[in-house]
């Protein structure tokens, strides 16, 4: 059972337009969200994380929206740049303390055309 | 800066062949993790650790097992390469009490 879903496996941009990447996760025990991006050949890296006590996160260019009763979030990056091509990874967990795990969605391949 | 090392990108190894990843990591996680990436199927877990000498079974564990005798390393091993263990290998890590977590470079496992 997927429990992060991330039904879009590609998105293609045109460079300086906002690109939009979407995730629903069903597990309602969830409370913290996190987006990673991984080049080939290279390890995912943090870009950006949501509580669930919050409904928008921004980071620069980045931003991450919170619709816990749709159970769905998405990742702006406005503008996008041919650099932000990758694939990106939606990612959720629930509680706090010492010991847990993330699950993962099956990710998103972005590309951004110049 | 921080660091979670994988000590090979690529490696190919021959069917039957008994195979050990290894990831050390400099941050003095208690945590670590071995994922796997394929095409369509995103990260899978295959084991964790939370402390030394603790393990516990990801999604996928069948088909290896894992080591954590000190904090710093964690390693996997494929007790008998299949070709469908085929795939790109990613170890994390992650401090207690932290929401994310820092993956290393990954290692790209070809069975033949």
């Amino acid at each position: 059972d997927q429990q992060v879903k991330q039904n879009s496996p590609s998105l293609s941009v045109q460079e300086g337009r906002i690109s939009i990447l979407n995730c629903d996760y069903t597990n309602s025990m969830f409370d913290y969200f996190l987006w990673y991006k991984k080049y080939p050949a290279e390890g995912p890296t943090f870009l950006i994380s949501i509580s669930s006590i919050k409904d928008k996160n921004e980071d620069g260019r980045f931003t991450v929206f919170l619709n816990k009763s749709a159970k769905h979030l998405s990742l702006h990056i406005v503008p996008s740049q041919p650099g932000d091509s990758a694939v990106y990874f939606c990612a959720a967990t629930k509680g706090g303390g010492s010991n847990y795990k993330l699950t993962f969605g099956k990710g998103t391949l972005l590309t951004v055309n110049p | 800066d921080v660091k979670v090392t994988q000590s090979s990108r690529y490696l190919v190894k021959r069917t039957g062949e008994k195979v050990f990843l290894e990831c050390v990591q400099d941050m003095d996680h208690e945590n670590m993790f071995w994922y796997r990436q394929d095409p369509g199927l995103g990260l899978r877990l295959i084991y964790f650790s939370y402390d030394v000498k603790m393990k516990e079974k990801g999604d996928i564990p069948e088909g290896y097992s894992v080591s954590r005798e000190k904090k710093e390393r964690f390693s996997l091993i494929l007790e008998s390469a299949s070709t469908n263990q085929t795939s790109m290998y990613l170890c994390a890590s992650r401090a207690a009490g932290n929401y994310g977590y820092t993956f290393g470079s990954g290692t790209r496992l070809t069975v033949v």
